[in-house]
């Protein structure tokens, strides 16, 4: 079971906005950044957002990053087919001195 | 362009030590705050941090995995290489470097961590069996 915890699934229509939560504690998410990336099947994970909110040049802005306390958001608006896809949140942990992944959400989009 | 590939064995047998080396092109394992980062995911399963080499040469492990991984690099060479003893069946993944930015920050009653991982290698797809 991961430390950060991230709903298994979620899904929307085409068009639609979603939202993927990832909660976490003080010694993680409560002190330090997030990212998040996307992991289209088949393929290796790409960074979507880093450091809370910030995009990689080349991605859209219909993604979106935020954190408050211990939980970090990642929203996407204009769903399209091609978002199907596993997303997973990241950050340090500063107690364990080590990285730490979500267990990852499957996003449908209908 | 910074590319990161992953190389070793398909195929290692149980209670066998797994070698693998992740060879990096378009930075230097000696940037400050670039660091490479092992993660595996098992088929159907999720994403699991393995193991961080910091540009300084200090190290990070999964706390669940600590006793059985090592990790070095060799800076000259543009290699990283994760080691994992007493392998199982349960070790087999996809085995994927990444290069891991790492930065630490201070404000007068914190401190913090910024770390992502922005270049992902294509992955090594690693068997155990007998």
């Amino acid at each position: 079971q991961s430390v950060l915890t991230q709903p298994p699934s979620v899904s929307a229509a085409p068009g639609q906005k979603v939202t993927i939560s990832c909660s976490g504690s003080n010694s993680n998410i409560g002190k330090n950044f997030v990212s998040w990336y996307r992991q289209l099947p088949g393929t290796a994970p790409k960074l979507l957002i880093y450091e809370n909110e910030k995009r990689p040049s080349g991605i859209p802005e219909r993604f979106s990053g935020s954190k408050s306390g211990t939980s970090a958001t990642l929203g996407i608006t204009g769903l399209q087919t091609g978002d199907e896809a596993d997303y997973y949140c990241a950050t340090w942990d500063s107690g364990l001195s080590a990285g730490l992944l979500g267990g990852g959400t499957q996003l449908t989009v209908l | 362009q910074v590319t990161l590939k992953e190389s070793g064995p398909v195929l290692v047998k149980p209670t066998e030590t797994l070698t693998l080396t992740c060879t990096v092109s378009g930075f230097s394992l000696s940037n400050d705050r670039m660091g490479v980062t092992w993660i595996r995911q098992p088929p159907g399963k999720a994403l699991e941090w393995l193991a961080h080499i910091f540009s300084n040469d200090e190290k990070s492990y999964s706390r669940s995995l600590k006793s059985r991984l090592t990790i070095s690099k060799d800076t000259s060479k543009s290699q990283v290489v994760l080691t994992m003893t007493d392998m199982d069946p349960v070790d087999t993944a996809t085995y994927y470097c990444v290069r891991g930015t790492l930065w630490f920050g201070e404000t007068p009653t914190h401190y913090y961590y910024s770390y992502y991982m922005d270049v992902w290698g294509q992955g090594t797809t690693v068997t155990v069996s007998s």
